[in-house]
């Protein structure tokens, strides 16, 4: 396992459609973010995943947004009715924590590059 | 206001300068503190991980944090142009979630 895997890498889509990602996380990691980037601006936080549970939502994850671990290993997530706005870089990330034994800090996918026309 | 704030450059220096990066924060909740290296269009690389005040050495990076000011710094010496990305700071309370600086683009000349 070489790291945090996104699919796709780019991609385009039309405003009004549907678009889903996936995020396949380093292997024994139990955590996992979704990160919002747009040009010029660090990443911000969307979402986060213990296992299959999601425990916490950023506002910026409108109705819109859907995020969904199944099964605690790889994410997905669905953006419905794209706006132009929803253009960004979208990142995964993982870490490892287990109850008094520490944790790691999250190490990041490449990132779907996501462009609404 | 941004919690973090992170001047956004660009930095151009010269092949083995020192290069210094800054980021202020607000908020007192945090804790740990963190640099990524970013290349364009890539995702974010973990470069350094600090816990509490002081100063943290890893190779060419040095990290330093000052809470009593809110101010974090990380040193790159003898900076290479493979240096050359955008470097972000983030950090976070005792929760999970990562709050990020807007990013430095730092320009490292040969």
């Amino acid at each position: 396992d070489t790291g945090v895997s996104q699919d796709p890498r780019h991609k385009i889509t039309k405003r009004g459609q549907n678009v889903t990602f996936r995020c396949d996380p380093i292997s024994e990691h139990n955590r996992l973010y979704w990160y919002r980037q747009t040009l010029g601006q660090g990443p911000e936080f969307l979402t986060y995943f213990q296992n299959e549970a999601q425990l916490e939502k950023s506002r910026l994850l409108s109705d819109r947004f859907s995020a969904e671990r199944p099964k605690g290993s790889f994410s997905t997530l669905e953006i419905q009715r794209t706006e132009q706005g929803d253009s960004a870089m979208y990142l995964c990330a993982s870490s490892l924590a287990l109850m008094g034994q520490g944790r790691t800090e999250a190490f990041f996918g490449q990132g779907t590059r996501l462009t609404v026309v | 206001q941004k919690e973090v704030e992170q001047d956004p450059g660009p930095l151009s220096v010269p092949e083995g300068a020192i290069v210094s990066l800054n980021c202020t924060y607000s908020n007192s909740a945090f804790q740990y503190f963190m640099w990524y290296r970013q290349y364009s269009r890539k995702g974010p690389e973990l470069l350094m991980y600090t816990y509490s005040s002081g100063n943290k050495e890893d190779g060419r990076f040095t990290a330093q944090v000052d809470k009593s000011s809110k101010y974090i710094s990380l040193f790159i010496r003898d900076s290479q142009p493979s240096d050359s990305a955008t470097y972000l700071c983030a950090m976070r309370a005792a929760g999970n979630k990562l709050t990020f600086g807007g990013g430095t683009r730092v320009l490292v000349k040969p």
